[in-house]
């Protein structure tokens, strides 16, 4: 069965500290690796996609990398508004997400 | 282009009524994802349909739920003599095909059972 785990659970960061969310993942058959952002209250925002290992994603603070077994989402000095739970999602013949991090960034 | 509707936001139903969650995709996208969240767990695979056509349902309880996607209208998820342990954030998303992997969720609709 496709399965996908994220650490830590929950990650305090003090403004412009930054840090690495993980997600690894067993699929067979991995067609594509997302990340998503999802606010209280709100649906999953999509932020990226990759395919394969060694890609890499940028956009903003964000940073998202992939291996054989894991991706990870880099957030480089953050700021109070990237705190959101961070979805990661794996897709071999569905997509399947773990159960997220949980980001908060104190000014 | 308003995105992936889902009506109603919030629904409380006591225990043994019926729920009907709705869903329009967005515009050009004809393949339905519904998922469900529980509090403090990740989104869950429910049922993936086309038009007038359930894919794969694998993630759907055998009694009480059931889905549509008509060739009018919106996508429908239904949970008949709903229970306690029903309420959750249910969310559907959409795609223009198949391998799309990128779905585009709607704000979900979030279920309360009294």
């Amino acid at each position: 069965e496709d399965q996908v785990t994220q650490s830590p659970e929950a990650l305090r960061l003090q403004e412009g500290e930054s840090s690495s969310l993980n997600c690894s993942y067993t699929v067979s058959g991995l067609r594509g690796l997302f990340w998503y952002r999802q606010d209280p209250g709100k649906g999953p925002e999509f932020l990226f996609t990759l395919y394969s290992a060694g890609e890499e994603k940028e956009k903003e603070r964000l940073k998202a990398t992939l291996t054989k077994k894991e991706s990870f989402l880099h957030i480089t000095a953050p700021k109070p508004e990237d705190s959101a739970t961070y979805l990661c999602a794996a897709y071999g013949n569905k997509l399947v997400f773990g159960a997220g991090t949980i980001l908060r960034v104190k000014s | 282009n308003a995105g992936v509707m889902q009506n109603p936001r919030h629904l409380v139903r006591r225990r043994g009524q019926e729920a009907r969650l709705r869903c329009s995709p967005m515009k050009g996208h004809s393949h339905v994802y519904w998922y469900r969240q529980l509090p403090e767990e990740g989104l869950k695979f429910m049922v993936y349909l086309q038009k007038e056509n359930i894919i794969d349902e694998s993630g759907m309880p055998k009694e009480r739920f059931s889905a549509e996607f008509p060739k009018e209208g919106p996508s429908i998820l239904r949970i008949q003599q709903v229970v306690r342990g029903d309420s959750a954030a249910y969310f559907c998303a959409s795609s223009e095909d198949r391998a799309n992997y990128g779905y585009t969720f709607g704000s979900g609709t979030r279920l309360t059972v009294v």
